[in-house]
């Protein structure tokens, strides 16, 4: 199984400061067919989950552009630029490529 | 719009069924493999399950496989997971998605307590 990693699991930031959640894949997510299914989503309290990022940087319509995924192989990382209180929540990134497996979750909160 | 609708949740003994739904509704159903995917409350996200746009394959985790079934019916858009033996950690609540993760229902609560 592919375990994915989160890190930090907790962040408190400041309003209008950078964000950054780090993930990590215990084997590398280049699918045979090219692509790397990594995806990030974002759950707000009381809701269900959200698409923000697929396939490690397309960000999905209507998402801010504060929000951007980055990374490769077993490295990846979701960026928020300024952070807005609407973007309180837990974020877990989700690996695609061989069967489908969660991080832990970040939880971002303000300070 | 794109709408996932669960129901069929609810308290259910250990060891006893219960059968999941998924409506769905602003989207061509037949074209699309479809996901369960469950949150124990307060937790994180475990996937449970996936199945073929035509139903002919289905995908399992470990721990439900051998205990949940999925199925569809295209003529009705809607998605099914039959839950037999349930246990005390099958506790959650349980998520439609699309094959992309692009759209997700709302979900059902199961709990299993005596």
């Amino acid at each position: 199984d592919v375990v994915m990693t989160q890190s930090p699991l907790s962040l408190p930031v400041t309003l209008g400061q950078p964000a950054s959640i780090s993930c990590r894949s215990s084997q590398g997510l280049v699918h045979s067919d090219g692509n790397t299914y990594l995806s990030w989503f974002q759950q707000r309290p009381g809701q269900s989950p959200r698409r923000l990022i697929y396939k490690v940087s397309n960000r999905d319509s209507g998402v801010p552009d504060r929000f951007s995924g980055s990374g490769s192989d077993t490295d990846f990382t979701l960026k928020i630029s300024r952070v807005e209180a609407e973007d309180v929540g837990v974020y877990y990134c989700m690996q695609g490529t061989n069967w489908w497996t969660f991080g832990q979750g970040t939880k971002v909160e303000i300070k | 719009e794109v709408q996932l609708v669960e129901s069929g949740g609810g308290l259910v003994q250990p060891g006893g069924s219960l059968r999941l739904s998924c409506a769905a509704s602003g989207l061509t159903f037949s074209n699309y493999w479809m996901h369960w995917v469950r949150q124990v409350p307060g937790k994180g996200l475990e996937w449970v399950s996936r199945i073929k746009y035509d139903g002919i394959v289905t995908m399992y985790a470990d721990s439900v496989k051998g205990r949940f079934t999925i199925s569809r019916d295209n003529a009705k858009n809607t998605l099914y997971l039959q839950m037999n033996s349930l246990r005390v950690e099958d506790t959650a609540v349980y998520y439609c998605a699309r094959d992309d993760y692009a759209y997700w229902g709302q979900g059902t609560l199961v709990t299993v307590s005596s």
